[in-house]
């Protein structure tokens, strides 16, 4: 099975900061990742799909890149409101694995 | 609107058995690839399973971890996902949530339930 690996687990950054978090698939996805945001007690909000599609709704700062093995999201200037959790998740295939999360928070 | 309701969670033995059901609604039930996905207290989002849809040939796909004992059925003239899971263990203890998604419009749909606890204890 392709394992989904996040890094880093963790991250503190100021407001105004861009923010870049990576998801490495241990084979070839090609652009069936995405991303999702979760904030504490809340339900996972899609963020982004085939890798670079922002979902309706979701702010312009956040935009996803990659194809292949290596993804990144990016949050281009951080607000408050995105501390929360981030996944990734790939989808070319079963199982649907996630990756492990990325703790966002503000410093 | 479109919603998805969960319920059947609870708390069981080690060893014991439970079924979930996901009520769909605002959608065609029968045209959707359904997931259950779980994530324990504190922890990430573990993918569980999902079935297709009858049209996409009906099958079904598991997570390793639950693999021969969880099983995923669909009642479509209910518009019900289950999700029987027997013996449960301590590790099974989750919110359970049911999703359906499509990602091959714009926008995406992409639902999730609000969940049901499983407590194995």
């Amino acid at each position: 099975d392709i394992q989904m690996t996040q890094s880093p687990s963790s991250l503190s950054a100021s407001v105004g900061d861009r923010v870049t978090i990576t998801c490495r698939a241990s084979q070839d996805i090609s652009n069936s990742l995405a991303w999702y945001q979760q904030k504490p007690g809340k339900v996972p909000n899609l963020l982004i799909y085939a890798a670079s599609t922002l979902q309706s709704g979701v702010p312009s700062r956040f935009s996803g890149s990659g194809s292949g093995t290596d993804f990144t999201l990016t949050i281009s200037s951080l607000q408050p409101e995105d501390v929360a959790t981030y996944y990734c998740q790939k989808y070319d295939s079963a199982p649907l694995t996630f990756g492990g999360g990325t703790r966002v928070a503000i410093k | 609107e479109v919603q998805l309701v969960e319920s059947g969670g609870g708390l069981v033995k080690p060893g014991g058995s439970l079924r979930l059901s996901c009520a769909a609604s605002g959608f065609t039930f029968s045209n959707a690839w359904m997931n259950w996905v779980r994530q324990a207290s504190g922890k990430g989002l573990e993918w569980v399973g999902r079935i297709k849809s009858k049209s996409g040939g009906g099958t079904t796909d598991y997570a390793a971890p639950v693999k021969g004992r969880f099983t995923i059925s669909r009642d479509d003239s209910k518009d019900t996902l289950y999700l029987q899971m027997n013996s449960l263990q301590t590790e099974d203890t989750a919110v359970y949530y049911c999703i359906t998604r499509n990602f091959l419009g714009y926008p995406a749909l992409d639902i999730w339930g609000q969940g049901t606890t499983v407590t194995v204890s």
